[in-house]
């Protein structure tokens, strides 16, 4: 067990709709991030925070928004929904501000669009 | 450019066979960490090793053993004796001052482990 909680585990929606992945991290972990696996994209980072700010951005669609609250749990906001957006979201935490400690990922959100 | 290579796609291998898995690395700074991380079948992902640019010491963890060398830029992982339960997709990835110490991904090798 990670320490990183991840909700839902699934999620099945039809495009055009929005949804909201939830995030807690490990307990002690300042640091989370976002990322996406898709088939054919691999795992790709999304966006990072750190102690409710916005440190890092990746490949994140302008649909896409995420925030960090201040009990570090975090967001990710998925709106107007395409077929694409189909895949596992992960989430991870770590301790330090630069990235060089390991990450320590949720069981992922798997995100059907139909 | 950070970029991380994974030439290997899927590999198959019988159980008690040695298997290695490669993974390439791009980075012009001399300050990184490499890493890899295990996605078994039931989806999470786990983390193995971390190693920085200035420890080029191999390392063995039980059946585990990585082989870090800069000057071909490659941070390897051999698994001893494979067992069925090492079936999984194994990712090597790449955190730099330049990346912004994002931590960059392969795009993973699945393996195989045959009983």
């Amino acid at each position: 067990d990670s320490g990183v909680t991840q909700t839902p585990k699934h999620l099945i929606t039809a495009t055009g709709q929005r949804v909201t992945l939830r995030c807690s991290p490990r307990s002690g972990d300042l640091s989370v991030y976002w990322y996406q696996q898709s088939l054919d994209q691999g795992l790709q980072f999304l966006i990072q925070y750190y102690n409710g700010e916005e440190r890092a951005k990746g490949n994140i669609l302008e649909r896409f928004s995420a925030q960090q609250f201040p009990d570090l749990h975090s967001e990710l906001n998925l709106s107007s929904l395409e077929l694409g957006d189909s895949a596992l979201y992960f989430c991870a935490s770590s301790v330090a501000v630069e990235d060089n400690s390991p990450l320590h990922f949720g069981n992922g959100t798997r995100l059907t669009v139909t | 450019a950070q970029k991380v290579t994974q030439a290997q796609t899927e590999i198959s291998v019988v159980e008690k066979e040695d298997v290695t898995l490669d993974c390439v690395y791009e980075t012009r700074d001399t300050t990184y960490y490499l890493f890899w991380y295990k996605q078994p079948p039931s989806g999470e992902l786990v983390f193995l090793i971390r190693r920085n640019s200035f420890d080029e010491q191999n390392e063995i963890s039980g059946r585990y053993s990585w082989n870090f060398q800069k000057s071909t830029s490659s941070f390897n992982f051999t698994i001893t004796a494979s067992q069925v339960v090492d079936s999984a997709v194994y990712f090597c990835a790449l955190s730099s001052y330049t990346g912004g110490f994002k931590t960059i991904f392969g795009a993973g090798t699945r393996l195989f482990v045959k009983a």
